[in-house]
């Protein structure tokens, strides 16, 4: 089946600092999502995207469906401490079907004081 | 609040027990999806409805998972025999039916808090 490999596995920032994750793919996507995950709770959409090269922003975040169609990054500016907690990407599991999704690992992110 | 709900948020079984969870996906949603989740994994796909219709089942869905969705709205989740290999996080999630040519809106799933699973 399709994997997703994230990386970094986890990042220890400071508060105030930027953040970049990213996301690839042996295979194409159609769509890239990307969530976040606080302890206990389900994912929460942050970002969808849905055409090769696209750039969409969600306040400080930004992510970007890459040309080759087969990554993704997402971008934090100025990190909060409610930025803590695990940044998931996502595509569909086969091609452009209704099926599900498939998760990469996670990037845990976590502000030092 | 018109997200996805799940209940009961929480359950402790004794290994051998059934269980049973139920989702409520967002009102115009046609689609639902069930997800495990386990520590430090990333979810991992289940089973999915269109409408009452279960259209796939991964091969993660031993048979003692049985899922429902008898009027098109929430399903149920039943576990039969509970093993200790069964607990987990187990998310339902929900998305909009395709508008037109593909879009891939329908793959925008939406999350519910999930239903942590302890088996002792």
């Amino acid at each position: 089946g399709q994997q997703l490999n994230q990386s970094p596995q986890s990042m220890f920032i400071q508060e105030g600092e930027d953040v970049s994750m990213n996301c690839t793919s042996s295979s194409i996507f159609n769509t890239w999502l990307w969530y976040k995950q606080d302890p206990g709770e389900g994912p929460v959409l942050l970002i969808a995207l849905y055409k090769a090269g696209e750039l969409t922003s969600n306040g400080r975040l930004t992510a970007q469906f890459g040309i080759t169609r087969k990554d993704s990054f997402l971008n934090i500016s100025a990190s909060i401490p409610s930025d803590v907690g695990i940044y998931f990407c996502a595509g569909p599991l086969r091609g452009g079907g209704a099926d599900g999704l498939t998760f990469g690992k996670g990037t845990h992110l976590i502000i030092q004081p | 609040d018109t997200g996805v709900s799940q209940d009961p948020r929480h359950k402790i079984t004794k290994r051998g027990q059934n269980v049973t969870f139920r989702c409520d996906p967002i009102s115009e949603h046609n689609r639902l999806y069930w997800y495990r989740q386990t520590l430090g994994q990333g979810p991992e796909f289940l089973t999915y409805f269109q409408n009452e219709a279960q259209l796939e089942k991964s091969r993660l869905l031993s048979d003692r998972f049985s899922a429902e969705r008898p009027k098109g709205s929430f399903s149920t989740l039943e576990i039969q025999r509970t093993e200790q290999g069964d607990s987990a996080m187990y998310l339902c999630a929900s998305s909009p039916r395709f508008a037109g040519s593909f879009t891939g809106l329908g793959e925008t799933q939406y999350f519910g808090p999930g239903t942590r699973l302890l088996v002792l």
